[in-house]
């Protein structure tokens, strides 16, 4: 069985952009979350979806907003990109319960 | 962005020892998470504890969630060199949705 997808995995955007990121959850997830890793700290949470609404969102400009779709896929979209928006973007799918928890492999975004 | 205190930062240890790392908020959290992550991957969970003192154990690793609610513990026995990595902890309130992770132990082992 595929593990959480991410897509892409790497992009270059220049200040003032939009972008958008890509995941897939584990097939029977119905839970996905949002991160954003700076260089050597730890996760910050964004947003949580459950059944395609919003459960949970962390401490992030309006700038930041996300959806998931009917097959349980989520987007993440970015406005108005700053240098500081450069990080790796981590989605997290979950089952029954956070000990079911799993991370895909992030997609690092730079801004310049 | 706000994050928990974890400490110690980073460890040198010999293969073999046994490994303490742990994680203090200013908050009460009814979920206290732990993970590693590996370079260029993202983090795995370890162990996941919902009730304050629980003692949780996943092989050689395990986990404490404080009495007070307001700090978690993680312990490696015998360590070998695939515990290389960063450790991070994660407090979790369902109520408000209150997710914060810690700022990491590195953790090194020298065979």
């Amino acid at each position: 069985d595929a593990g959480v997808t991410q897509s892409p995995t790497h992009l270059i955007k220049t200040r003032g952009q939009q972008v958008t990121l890509r995941c897939s959850p584990i097939s029977g997830h119905k839970s996905v979350s949002w991160y954003q890793q700076v260089l050597g700290q730890g996760p910050q949470f964004i947003f949580q979806y459950y059944e395609k609404e919003e459960r949970g969102r962390g401490n992030f400009p309006d700038r930041f907003s996300a959806r998931q779709f009917p097959n349980y896929s989520s987007e993440l979209n970015v406005n108005a990109l700053l240098l500081g928006d450069s990080a790796l973007y981590l989605c997290a799918s979950t089952g029954t319960g956070l000990r079911e928890q799993y991370f895909g492999p992030g997609t690092r975004l730079t801004v310049t | 962005g706000q994050q928990l205190n974890q400490s110690p930062q980073s460890m040198f240890i010999q293969e073999g020892e046994d490994v303490s790392m742990n994680c203090t908020s200013s908050s009460i959290f009814n979920t206290w998470l732990w993970y590693k992550q590996d370079p260029g991957e993202g983090p795995v969970l370890l162990i996941a504890l919902y009730k304050a003192g629980e003692l949780t154990s996943n092989g050689r690793l395990t986990a404490q969630f404080g009495i007070t609610r307001k700090d978690s513990f993680l312990n490696i026995s015998a360590s070998i060199p695939s515990d290389v990595g960063i450790y991070f902890c994660a407090g979790f309130t369902s109520g408000t949705y209150k997710y914060i992770f810690g700022t990491g132990t590195r953790l090194k082992v020298l065979a």
